[in-house]
């Protein structure tokens, strides 16, 4: 059964560093999102893409978050300038509709 | 604001044992309710999900049900399993906005021998 991967699993980084974290959703997939969980809450949304464009996103989306789809199979979020409250777990899903939407493993971003 | 929560926030119960999870929402306009298991350190599994018109749905040993109208729905697990241990998130989309999910916080089952 296809489905949504995430490298790399876990990254750690510094403070004040970039991060781009990536996922290839499933081939036939059109639309693609961005969730977080930070450890002991509960999962977040973040963005929504389709057609190459951001069709919604949250608060927590600030200008600090980028998305973008760089080739035909590719989904990446990129977070500028990391800091400690970064420190989540990253789940990327994709989604044909009017089927659910299928979450990636995720990736544990730590941001010391 | 969309908002999903669920009770208990966490169960005990012995392998073959039967147990019910709730779900109270007030997510407008209502599109669909879905039910997802979250293994630790894993991303959420689709378990059922339900639009508007559909009041029961089952996968297995998993039967969802549904009140619109009360905003209410439940997850019930029969025979349960030692596997079956992991947060079970109850997860409703509004229409429009690109299928966005709200999460609730999650009810935390482990499964004893």
């Amino acid at each position: 059964e296809p489905e949504v991967t995430q490298t790399p699993s876990h990254q750690v980084t510094q403070m004040g560093q970039e991060v781009i974290l990536r996922c290839v959703p499933i081939s036939n997939h059109l639309y693609f999102y961005w969730y977080r969980q930070i450890l002991g809450q509960k999962v977040e949304f973040l963005v929504s893409f389709y057609n190459n464009e951001i069709s919604e996103k949250s608060e927590i989306f600030d200008d600090q978050f980028s998305v973008e789809r760089p080739d035909g199979s590719n989904f990446t979020l990129k977070i500028r300038s990391t800091k400690l409250e970064d420190s989540a777990m990253y789940f990327c899903a994709s989604r044909d509709p009017p089927k659910t939407q299928y979450f990636g493993p995720g990736t544990r971003l730590l941001v010391l | 604001k969309n908002q999903v929560e669920q009770s208990p926030q966490s169960l005990i119960i012995l392998e073959g044992k039967n147990c019910t999870l709730q779900c109270n929402y007030t997510v407008s306009p209502f599109s669909n309710l879905r039910w997802y298991k979250q293994d630790t350190g894993r991303g959420p599994v689709s378990l059922t999900i339900m639009t508007f018109s559909e009041n029961t749905k089952s996968n297995g040993r998993y039967t969802a049900t549904l009140d619109a109208d009360t905003k209410q729905s439940s997850l019930h697990i029969t025979a349960s399993q030692l596997s079956d241990s992991a947060s079970y998130i109850c997860v409703v989309s509004a229409t429009g906005g690109g299928n966005k999910l709200t999460f609730g916080t999650g009810t935390q089952l482990k499964v004893e021998l």
